[in-house]
């Protein structure tokens, strides 16, 4: 089964331009989640997605992020201007139902986008 | 608010030795997670502990939960180097997950 994938790898970009980021979930996966993970932290949860519908942005800094699921599947995040400290590696996840799920739920994470703002 | 709290940040172990790693989370929570990240990698899913008293094993690392008192261990049984990474615990309570900041273990010889 092929795990979740992320492009590009690697970025980087001066302050006050744009960058987008790209994630292909696991196959059937309903929920989707991007997460921005600053160096010696752990992650945090930015936007969370139910097949194409937003569930949870509550940390999503709606100023300069924004994010989209157009057909339930891929989704991409993208950063407009980006900061300084929005350095960080930015990571999808994925999982078949989601958090709202009475089952027990893992997140598959992909390999993450590490961004570098000058 | 959910409060998520992991020590040691750091930890230096010699191989062969134990030791535990706590998870510490300020509400009750419906599911507990265990992670590992290498360097440069992303994060793969070690347990998932759902119950009080709930514990799991694989290999050298087991995991357990004590509800009542909001901690999760990770109990290390004579580390080799292959060990060395971050552990994250994440915590889920009618929210998204949480995670800690993270163990940065170290196994030497």
């Amino acid at each position: 089964e092929a795990g979740v994938a992320q492009s590009p790898r690697y970025k980087i970009i001066e302050k006050r331009q744009s960058v987008a980021f790209w994630c292909n979930p696991i196959s059937g996966h309903a929920t989707l989640y991007w997460y921005q993970q600053i160096l010696g932290q752990g992650p945090k949860l930015l936007i969370q997605f139910q097949n194409n519908g937003v569930v949870d942005d509550s940390q999503l800094p709606k100023d300069r992020f924004s994010a989209e699921r157009l057909k339930g599947v891929d989704s991409t995040l993208k950063i407009q201007p980006a900061k300084l400290e929005d350095s960080a590696v930015y990571l999808c996840a994925s999982s078949l139902h989601g958090w709202l799920a009475e089952m027990q739920e893992t997140q598959y994470f992909g390999p993450g986008t590490r961004l570098l703002v000058l | 608010e959910l409060k998520v709290e992991q020590n040691p940040l750091f930890l230096s172990m010699q191989e062969g030795k134990n030791y535990t790693i706590y998870c510490n989370y300020s509400t009750t929570s419906d599911r507990l997670y265990w992670y590992r990240q290498d360097p440069g990698k992303s994060l793969e899913s070690l347990f998932v502990l759902l119950s009080n008293g709930a514990v799991k094993q694989e290999g050298r690392l087991m995991a357990s939960l004590d509800t009542k008192a909001r901690l999760s261990t990770l109990h290390i049984t004579a580390a080799v180097h292959d060990l060395s990474a971050t552990y994250f615990c994440a915590v889920e309570r009618n929210t998204p997950l949480v995670f800690g900041k993270g163990t940065r273990l170290s196994v030497i010889a």
